[in-house]
Formats: structure tokens, sequence, C-alpha cells
């Protein structure tokens, strides 16, 4: 059968609309976070990266927030570009290496 | 200001095989870090090298060694191949001065039959 990391979440979001993308991390210790985003046959490309000392940081249309209560992450894009179509990971790291998580798959809807 | 590159951009091998993969870091990074990406999946850490040395390294089997040069850029081999094996392998390279901030080259796309 078909391996179930296959199977990435997916996203599909109107251009024009703000895209939200989420992520549960695993380890309490990590203090460093960095969005990542892959596009079809690419190497994952920076998005924006956090530090646990904040709980929000703005790049230019991105915003990443950081819920170190529930270990959750999240990506806002606003005004979602069909060029912003990719699968994006979140990577978590206490220290080097980085972890990744299973990707979420956006697709804008032109 | 050139950014991470890797060679070759695919590669098909048969089981049994030894190969060898290739990296340059961006211009000012001094440490290299290598990372299997099965299809479907996230990057999956196999080591980092700073100095010339394997500085951390992940849960890989012996068959997967590594080196870096004096100029930093590094290489991967992978010897005894398997049909397992096969995926895009990714260089990312950073600074000692902040290693987790790792920024990635566009893979090596590794086929094994």
């Amino acid at each position: 059968g078909e391996s179930v990391g296959l199977h990435l979440p997916t996203l599909s979001v109107q251009e024009g609309d703000n895209s939200i993308i989420n992520c549960a991390y695993s380890n309490s210790a990590s203090d460093y976070f960095i969005w990542y985003k892959q596009e079809s046959g690419k190497g994952p490309q920076f998005i924006i990266d956090i530090r646990s000392n904040m709980d929000k940081r703005q790049g230019q249309r991105v915003t990443v927030l950081l819920n170190k209560t529930v270990k959750h992450l999240s990506l806002q894009i606003a005004a979602t570009q069909p060029g912003d179509s990719a699968v994006y990971f979140c990577a978590e790291t206490p220290d080097t290496p980085l972890v990744f998580g299973k990707g979420t798959r956006l697709s804008v809807i032109a | 200001d050139a950014g991470v590159t890797q060679s070759p951009t695919h590669l098909i091998k048969t089981r049994g095989q030894q190969v060898t993969l290739r990296c340059s870091p961006k211009s000012g990074h001094d440490t290299v870090s290598w990372y299997q990406q099965a299809l479907g999946q996230g990057p999956q850490f196999i080591f980092q090298y700073y100095e010339e040395e394997e500085r951390q390294r992940g849960n890989f089997p012996d068959r997967f060694s590594g080196h870096q040069f004096p100029n930093y850029s590094s290489e991967l081999n992978v010897n005894a191949l398997l049909l397992g094996d096969s995926a895009l392998y990714l260089c990312a390279s950073s600074s000692i001065t902040s290693p987790d901030t790792q920024y990635f080259g566009p893979g090596t796309r590794l086929t094994v039959l």
C-alpha cells in the first residue's frame, strides 16, 4: 500500500486570501524554530524564524506565531499569491540538527 | 552572492554501488549539514561538518560517510547502495556562530535501481 507520508495535509486557499499553516512541535526543549517553503523539485527555502523568547515575528507578508504552552507554531501568509503554492515545513531545534515536521501542501486557487 | 550549490542534480545507480555527492556552501558559511528527504517526507538529518570534522550525526548507518575540505565544501558518500537509499539529498550551510540558521541547496535526486 501507499506510505502514509505521501498524503500530506493540504490547505487550499483563494488567491488574495490569508493562509494559516499550523505545526505542532515535539520537543519542549526546542528554542529555535524555522519555517521553510519547498517547491517541487527544489530544496527548502528559508522563510522566517523565531526564537523561544518571542511569541510573534513578522516578515514581508508572513508572520510566525509561537505558543510554547501547547507547543504550537503557525505561519500566516497575507494576500496569498499563486507563487506561494508549495509544501511548507516547520523545523525545530534545541541544538543542531534541525528536526522537520511532516509538511503541509498549500494550493492557491486563482 | 552564490547560494548553496550541489552536484550532480540527478543520479541513477544500482544496488551495491557507491555514490559521492558534492556541496559548496553559501559564501561566508563554514558549516555544512546533510539531509535525506524521502518522497512526501520532511528532511532527515544525516550529519554535520565543521572544521573538516563530523560535529554531529543522525541515525544513519556507517554506509553514510562524509568529508569537508579546507574551502568548506563537502562530500557525502554512500556505500553499498540499497533501494531504500533513493531520495533527495540536501545540503545545508550555516555559520558556526549561528549553526541552526541553515540555508539549503537544490538537492541531488538519487535513484537506486
